[in-house]
């Protein structure tokens, strides 16, 4: 079985530092890499879709990284706040695999 | 209207009801999905439509039985459930007929208890 691997499983940031976390998939095959943030009580909300080796996007403090060929995808938040408290999920598409999520990164934003 | 709605929010059954999960996307999707999110696991897959079509049954057991009557509309039809298949079930739609390139809009899922 091929996995999706997120570290760390969980993360406290002081409010103000910036931060980041990984996302390991399968390298061969690929075909999509999706990250979302998921609040408590809340539904997952999608961040990114990146297909392409090198991709790199960004949305207001949050940006993602690609690299397919090595297998990973870095998600990176600046200045983090309060509301960026939250379980971030990654999933990716390899072969005829349909989406494959990782176990997510709890995120805790210290006042 | 919310874009994925799921309906009921909570569930308690025993082993021996039948009951049926409801989820609704107002986006004009043309796939659906439902997944399984159980404590301190990864989301798991458990069915994919497109266009009302079933593209995906990954090795659930028949005591789940999904149904999609329509592009908007998709059920979960639960009989003589487990207590190992209390969880969080989460409905989600996408535009990109299931192949996984275009995200996926969640609903706030269905809290799961089976006595």
């Amino acid at each position: 079985i091929l996995n999706v691997e997120q570290s760390p499983q969980s993360l406290h940031v002081q409010e103000g530092d910036s931060t980041n976390f990984t996302c390991s998939f399968p390298s061969s095959n690929f075909y999509a890499l999706h990250w979302y943030r998921w609040e408590t009580a809340k539904s997952p909300e999608a961040l990114f879709v990146m297909t392409l080796n090198g991709d790199e996007k960004k949305k207001g403090r949050i940006s993602a990284t690609l690299n397919t060929k090595e297998g990973y995808s870095y998600l990176y938040i600046k200045g983090s706040q309060p509301e960026d408290s939250a379980t971030y999920l990654c999933a990716s598409g390899f072969g005829n695999e349909k989406l494959t999520f990782g176990t997510g990164t709890r995120l805790t934003i210290i006042p | 209207e919310t874009g994925v709605t799921q309906t009921p929010r909570h569930l308690v059954m025993g082993m021996t009801n039948k009951k049926s999960l409801k989820c609704e996307q107002h986006l004009g999707h043309n796939a659906m999905y439902w997944y399984k999110q159980s404590a301190k696991k990864p989301l798991e897959l458990m069915f994919v439509y497109s266009l009302e079509e079933r593209v995906e049954n990954n090795s659930v057991p028949s005591r789940f039985s999904p149904e999609c009557p329509n592009s908007s509309h998709l059920f979960l039809h639960l009989h003589t459930l487990q207590p190992e298949d209390s969880a969080l079930y989460l409905c989600a739609s996408s535009q990109d007929g299931g192949t996984g390139t275009g995200e996926l809009f969640f609903g706030e899922g269905s809290r799961l208890t089976v006595l």
